[in-house]
C-alpha cells in the first residue's frame, strides 16, 4: 500500500464509450502524475499537474482529458480510444516543495480498447 | 532531454546468488529513484538516491552522481524479487521522471 490508489483497476471499453479513470493519494502531496506503460515500452509521462495546475503535457492526444479537481485526486477522461491505447495507466504523486521529489506509484488501471 | 540507460536488460539468477544492475544517465539529477514492479504492475519503491550509498535489508543502491551513474545490488537472491527493475530520473529543470526500460529478473529456485 503506497498511500495512492487507483480505480478502476481493470477496465474494457469500446471505440465508442466514454470512461474515467480516477486517482487519489493520501500523502498530503501537492504534485500528481499519470504514466502509460505500454508492453516492451518504458513507461511514458503523460501530465503532471503541480498545486492543481497542469505543467507538463507530452504531447497526448486529445482523446485523453486529465482533470485535477483539489491537489488530493486526479482523473483521467477517455474517450473515442483507439486500440493502440491500452495499456496500463499509473497514477503519481510526489512534494514539489520538499527535499524529496519522491514519487509514489497507484497500483494503475489495466485499459483495454476493443 | 535526459536518456536513462539500463543493464542487463534480462537477468537469470539461481536462489541465493548475488547480482548487480546498473542505471547510467546522461545529465545531473535531483531524483533518481529504483523501482521493483511486481507482476501485478505495482511500482514498488526501493530507493531514493539521487547520490550516495543507501541500504535496506538484502537490497542497496549507490548513486555516483558526479559518473552518472547508480547500482542496484541485490544480495541472497530470492524467488520473491522476480520481476522488472526500474531506475527513473528527474532532472535540474523538474517536473519530469525519464524511466529507463527496465531489467527483467528471473530468480529460479
Amino acid at each position: 500500500e503506497t498511500g495512492v490508489t487507483q480505480t478502476p483497476r481493470h477496465l474494457v471499453m469500446g471505440m465508442t464509450n466514454k470512461k474515467s479513470l480516477k486517482c487519489e493519494q493520501h500523502l498530503g502531496h501537492n504534485a500528481m502524475y499519470w504514466y502509460k506503460q505500454s508492453a516492451k515500452k518504458p513507461l511514458e509521462l503523460m501530465f503532471v499537474y503541480s498545486l492543481e495546475e497542469r505543467v507538463e503535457n507530452n504531447s497526448v492526444p486529445s482523446r485523453f482529458s486529465p482533470e485535477c479537481p483539489n491537489s488530493s485526486h486526479l482523473f483521467l477522461h477517455l474517450h473515442t480510444l483507439q486500440p493502440e491505447d491500452s495499456a496500463l495507466y499509473l497514477c503519481a504523486s510526489s512534494g514539489r516543495d520538499s527535499p524529496s521529489y519522491e514519487q509514489y506509484f497507484g497500483p494503475g488501471t489495466r485499459l483495454t480498447v476493443t | 532531454g535526459i536518456q536513462v540507460e539500463q543493464s542487463p536488460p534480462d537477468l537469470i539468477l539461481q536462489e541465493g546468488a548475488n547480482s548487480t544492475l546498473r542505471c547510467n544517465f546522461s545529465d545531473s539529477v535531483n531524483n533518481l529513484q529504483w523501482f521493483h514492479q511486481n507482476p501485478w504492475g505495482q511500482l514498488i519503491n526501493l530507493f531514493y538516491i539521487p547520490s550516495g550509498t543507501k541500504q535496506n535489508g538484502r537490497l542497496s543502491a549507490t548513486t555516483v552522481a558526479t559518473e552518472r551513474y547508480s547500482l542496484l545490488y541485490i544480495s541472497s537472491s530470492q524467488t520473491t524479487d522476480s520481476g522488472v527493475y526500474f531506475c527513473a530520473v528527474e532532472d535540474w529543470h523538474g517536473n519530469k521522471l525519464v524511466f529507463g526500460a527496465g531489467t527483467i529478473l528471473r530468480v529460479k529456485s
